[in-house]
């Protein structure tokens, strides 16, 4: 299976909006409503933000959020924070019971 | 609070088997689905495979299908992966994940430390 394609890097000021995306195929992002988010800070093992597509586990703040439109997948995050600044990546269900990531965007909080 | 804590990796020769083990805590382990999922070190993520709560359904990325074997022992708490014919790009950090449900999902929380399998002769 091909990686999600996501933009190497994305940037924003404190208390402003990111949006990273997340483009796959009829495959996987776009034939199934099982995409997610991870959030890796450096050193750090991932942590689930979002999954199928827009909901939250407990305890994710609620800036952060999750869209799908076709193929593509969206993470925003609002009112960025300092601490946002991490790794993030997305990851899809795909044909014949696997599961695809994409390569990865560094978040930067200007 | 929940733990995942993963052992069993180190340096190993091309061709050569590993085992991986994690031991998990704080929740009730025979409910829930578990996967692993490795990333190679400066690079992404990479789902390996995932099993369901009563190992019913097993499941691989075809770059470890026919080598890698997942399985579990609910009993003691216990989730494996045996890796055979290793090659230099199995090389990474290995994550002991847990799924949310007690069928297999493709979201994982939370994740284990990893170990490091380093495959090099």
């Amino acid at each position: 299976q091909s990686a999600l394609t996501q933009p190497p890097s994305a940037s924003g000021s404190p208390a402003q909006s990111v949006t990273i995306s997340c483009t796959g195929t009829s495959s996987d992002v776009g034939g199934y409503n099982y995409v997610s988010w991870y959030q890796q800070h450096p050193a750090k093992a991932p942590k689930l933000m979002i999954y199928e597509v827009n909901k939250r586990p407990s305890g994710v703040p609620n800036r952060f959020s999750g869209s799908k439109s076709g193929n593509t997948a969206s993470l925003t995050v609002s009112g960025l924070q300092a601490e946002d600044e991490a790794d993030y990546y997305c990851s899809s269900y795909a044909v014949s019971n696997t599961v695809v990531f994409g390569g990865g965007t560094k978040l930067t909080v200007l | 609070e929940v733990q995942l804590v993963e052992s069993g990796g180190g340096l190993v020769q091309p061709g050569r088997s590993l085992r991986l083990s994690c031991a998990a805590s704080g929740f009730t382990f025979s409910a829930y689905a578990m996967s692993w999922v490795r990333q190679a070190p400066g690079k992404g993520l990479e789902w390996v495979s995932g099993i369901d709560n009563n190992a019913d359904s097993t499941y691989y990325a075809d770059a470890v299908k026919g080598r890698f074997s997942i399985s579990r022992d609910n009993f003691k708490n216990t989730l494996y992966l045996q890796m055979n014919s290793l090659r230099a790009e199995d090389t990474a950090v290995y994550f002991c994940t847990k799924g949310l449900t007690s069928g297999w999902f493709p979201w994982f929380d939370p994740w284990g430390q990893g170990t490091l399998v380093t495959v090099s002769s």
